[in-house]
């Protein structure tokens, strides 16, 4: 069974930092291209960074670029994203999700809660 | 970046009703357009891919239609299981952005 663990979520001060994890099982992860899509509370939800199944490729949406790196070890079959510079708009349940074929996201994991606040 | 819109932003019905919902993209996608469900406090799940081709293990009671700037969802006969916010989303080019959702309520 495909599974995917978020971890890392917290409270957190603007400007401060996180390093969110997703750990995969079930599937080959080193095949895979994976992304961070992010869910504000009540809102549709946005996707946030990819990385290509190695890892040398990785894209971001605008508002996170120059603050969010997003990488893997594929030895440890685990995802990760830095959140540095983290602003209040930060705040979301992020997860984490296998881009199947150009955007299409599934299964996705449960999600950690990113709260952003002073 | 492409902006998509559903309506109506929420809906009530009872069980056995027809439900269907629509999705607008701001220019022509063709038919680059994925359908997702989300149940209450979960995550969301993809349902469907090229407006109309559904996952295997969703039911057949789900269809999709559409193409260009304007799709639709259709449920045929809303069961328990179905209450849910609805998202669509465009996959013509990066990034890939999400509707704003439809959430369907117990009458």
């Amino acid at each position: 069974e495909v599974q995917l663990l978020e971890s890392g979520g917290g409270l957190v001060q603007p400007g401060g930092s996180l390093r969110l994890s997703c750990r995969a099982s079930g599937f080959s992860f080193s095949s895979q291209l994976m992304s961070w899509v992010r869910q504000a509370p009540g809102r549709g939800p946005e996707w946030v960074s990819g990385i290509s199944p190695g890892g040398e490729g990785t894209s971001y949406t605008d508002a996170v670029k120059g603050r969010f790196t997003n990488s893997r070890d594929n030895s440890r079959d685990t995802m990760y994203l830095q959140m540095d510079s983290l602003r209040v708009e930060d705040t979301a349940v992020y997860y984490c999700v296998i881009d199947l074929s150009g955007w299409r996201f599934d299964p996705w994991g449960q999600g950690t809660l990113v709260t952003v606040s002073s | 970046d492409i902006q998509m819109t559903q309506s109506p932003s929420s809906l009530f019905a009872s069980v056995g009703d027809r439900v269907t919902i629509t999705c607008r993209a701001s220019q022509n996608i063709g038919d680059y357009l994925n359908w997702y469900q989300q149940r209450p406090g979960g995550s969301p799940r993809l349902l469907m891919y090229a407006a109309s081709t559904l996952l295997g293990g969703v039911p057949s009671r789900f269809s999709g239609s559409g193409s260009g700037t304007e799709f639709t969802l259709t449920i045929s006969s809303l069961q328990p299981e179905d209450f849910a916010t609805y998202f669509c989303q465009h996959s013509y080019r990066t990034p890939g952005t999400f509707g704003p959702g439809t959430k369907v309520d117990a009458k």
